[in-house]
């Protein structure tokens, strides 16, 4: 089934500290894996994805690491920012009965960052 | 510019009425989409558009009719309006191919209350 499990729901962090999101899918046809960052009263915004070729990928404190064996992946934040506080959704692409893709959200995880 | 504009931002209606939500988008993407955010911040697929096509469509209630006049716009309305209508709804569009396939660009919501 479609399916894009993710823990955990809430997690608080001290600034400073690391942050880390983990994520299931059961499509092993997935090939790509973005993540959101939603902040009160905005839309979604991405912030880091990562496609199937590879298993790391890093964009200054935010990395993304896949392991299209266990179909889990995860985003780590470092240094965590007040900036960070937000929900952060992870998702995967779903390869639907033709060749277009529909993009599957997680639960999302509101990450506090305490001062 | 705004990439993606909705409009509403705010709806507040009776149950039984019929509404619209209207969507544009200025980044020459061949797709767009309605998502559906409930009020514990679970996101889902609704519709999703190609050129004017219709490629996906989730199983929603036939109460909601999407409405894509080109490929630029894409409306969501609404009939016989019901209490778990209530959410938030996020337009987003996105290429069809190449690298910036699935990237999803998200509007700023439309807060709809069904009283």
């Amino acid at each position: 089934g479609e399916n894009v499990e993710q823990h955990p729901s809430t997690l608080s962090v001290q600034e400073g500290d690391s942050a880390v999101i983990k994520c299931t899918y059961s499509d092993s046809a997935s090939n790509y894996f973005p993540w959101y960052k939603q902040e009160l009263g905005k839309g979604p915004q991405l912030i880091i994805d990562i496609r199937s070729n590879v298993g790391e990928k890093k964009d200054q404190r935010i990395a993304v690491t896949l392991n299209k064996t266990a179909k889990h992946f995860s985003l780590h934040i470092t240094e965590t920012q007040p900036e960070d506080s937000a929900v952060y959704f992870c998702a995967a692409s779903i390869r639907t009965g033709n060749r277009d893709d529909k993009i599957i959200f997680g639960k999302g995880t509101r990450l506090h960052i305490l001062p | 510019d705004t990439a993606v504009s909705q409009t509403p931002k705010y709806l507040v209606t009776q149950m039984g009425n019929d509404k619209s939500i209207k969507c544009e988008q200025n980044l020459g993407h061949d797709t767009m989409y309605w998502y559906k955010q409930d009020s514990k911040k679970f996101l889902k697929i609704m519709f999703s558009y190609n050129n004017k096509e219709l490629i996906i469509n989730e199983t929603v209630p036939n109460r909601f009719s999407p409405k894509s006049p080109d490929k630029a716009h894409l409306n969501l309305h609404i009939n016989s309006l019901e209490l778990g209508d209530s959410a938030v709804y996020f337009c987003a569009s996105s290429q069809r191919q190449g690298a910036g396939a699935n990237v999803l660009t998200f509007g700023a919501g439309s807060r709809l209350t069904v009283l």
